[in-house]
């Protein structure tokens, strides 16, 4: 089976732009993850759909980042505008359902100078 | 929050060598997982564990769910080059966290 699709894979921009990823997760997962992941670091969720439905976004930095799932399948995160901080690697990843293991892309790398 | 604690945080060994790390918890965990992230890729499910004191074997590596629900062990046997990445634990599966990492390097 394919796997998750993530684009773009890299990606440079400068502080208080704007930039925005997208996720193509394993047809048929319901559960959509994305995770921030910064240099030397472990991952950390920003946000987890069930469908179209936010599940958690409790980490996730509403003043400058939103996600949408709008119709079960595809996402994309946004960041307006970024900081310097914000300069990581963003996965998404997908699972069946809550209590399945996840698949992750090959990462989004961002870099904000 | 919850914390997953990974030792040792690298490791420097020889091809052939076995190896062994660790993960602790602050809390209960109710699943494990092990990761394997290669540079410029997303982590890649090795082993996954769902019962206290569960032993489970994918080739050479071996891993298994702590007694206490707080930790988990991954030994590696025979290393080999391409055994090189950085490894992660991580659970329980509703949320997963992931560790801090054990970065690994082989030596030929």
């Amino acid at each position: 089976e394919a796997g998750v699709a993530q684009s773009p894979r890299y990606k440079i921009i400068e502080k208080r732009q704007s930039v925005a990823f997208w996720c193509n997760p394993i047809s048929g997962h319901a559960t959509l993850y994305w995770y921030q992941q910064i240099l030397g670091q472990g991952p950390k969720l920003l946000i987890q759909f069930q469908n179209n439905g936010v599940v958690d976004d409790s980490q996730l930095p509403k003043d400058r980042f939103s996600a949408e799932r709008l119709k079960g399948v595809d996402s994309t995160l946004k960041i307006q505008p970024a900081k310097l901080e914000d300069s990581a690697v963003y996965l998404c990843a997908s699972s069946p359902g809550q209590n399945y293991g996840y698949t992750f892309g090959s990462g989004t790398r961002l870099t904000v100078v | 929050g919850q914390q997953l604690n990974q030792s040792p945080q690298s490791m420097f060994i020889q091809e052939g060598e076995d190896v062994s790390m660790n993960c602790t918890s602050s809390s209960i965990f109710n699943t494990w997982l092990w990761y394997k992230q290669d540079p410029g890729e997303g982590p890649v499910l090795l082993i996954a564990l769902y019962k206290a004191g569960e032993l489970t074997s994918n080739g050479r590596l071996t891993a298994q769910f702590g007694i206490t629900r707080k930790d988990s062990f991954l030994n590696i046997s025979a290393s080999i080059p391409s055994d090189v990445g950085i490894y992660f634990c991580a659970g329980p599966l509703d949320k997963l966290i992931f560790g801090t990492g054990t970065r690994l390097q082989v030596f030929p």
